[in-house]
């Protein structure tokens, strides 16, 4: 079946330093990517999402690249905020159409320090 | 903007009981689902529905059930409620599609004593 695999952390970095957290994943079919992230007391937030190979997705300074031939999507920043402290998720959507839920990481912690 | 609201932040129930949560979205989307986050095991999805009154299982349905009677609310129960379902619960909708993003709730803490 399908899975996802992510460093589960905690990561922790300094204000201004640079971000990279992996993301590998297993799919039967051609998926869509995503990074959720969940800020304290929060529910999951869509990050940003990739639907085919080589789509970029960015947004909040953050980036995601669709490769499929390493099967992987890292999430980069260039300088991290203390703001952007949360738990990030890696999700995969193989759903063909149908209303399947998206496949989940275990999720990566994120302590950014000032 | 999307707007999924969940019945209880926090909510506290004994072991034997039925519990019922409540999920509520107002973007007139097709789909809703209940995951259920765990430390160390992340999102589980337990059921999901593409339409009124459809459901379909998801990774771990064992001892929950639910209830979509009007599109825009998707409930999930615990028909008796056990220790080993003390978890957060994360209901989500989406646009039916090929391509979709899911808009999640703040989630209801849920502790079976």
């Amino acid at each position: 079946g399908d899975s996802v695999t992510q460093m589960e952390g905690p990561v922790t970095l300094s204000e201004e330093a640079f971000l990279t957290i992996n993301c590998t994943y297993t799919a039967t079919g051609y998926p869509s990517l995503f990074w959720y992230v969940q800020y304290p007391g929060e529910g999951l937030q869509l990050l940003l999402k990739a639907t085919k190979a080589d789509d970029k997705g960015s947004n909040k300074g953050f980036e995601a690249t669709y490769r499929k031939e390493t099967t992987s999507f890292h999430l980069e920043k260039g300088s991290v905020q203390v703001s952007d402290s949360a738990v990030y998720f890696c999700a995969l959507s193989d759903s063909g159409g149908g209303a399947d839920g998206l496949t989940f990481g275990k999720g990566t912690h994120l302590i950014i320090q000032p | 903007d999307v707007k999924v609201t969940q019945s209880s932040r926090y909510l506290v129930k004994r072991t034997g009981e039925k519990v019922f949560l409540e999920c509520v979205q107002d973007m007139d989307h097709e789909n809703m689902f209940w995951y259920r986050q765990d430390p160390g095991l992340g999102l589980r999805l337990i059921y999901f529905s593409y339409d009124v009154k459809m459901k379909e299982k998801g990774d771990i349905p064992e001892g929950y059930s639910v209830s979509r009677e009007k599109k825009e609310r998707f409930s999930l129960i615990l028909e008796s409620a056990s220790t080993n379902q003390t978890s957060m619960y994360l209901c989500a909708s989406s646009l039916a599609g090929l391509t979709y993003e899911q808009y999640f709730g703040p989630g209801t803490r849920l502790t079976v004593t």
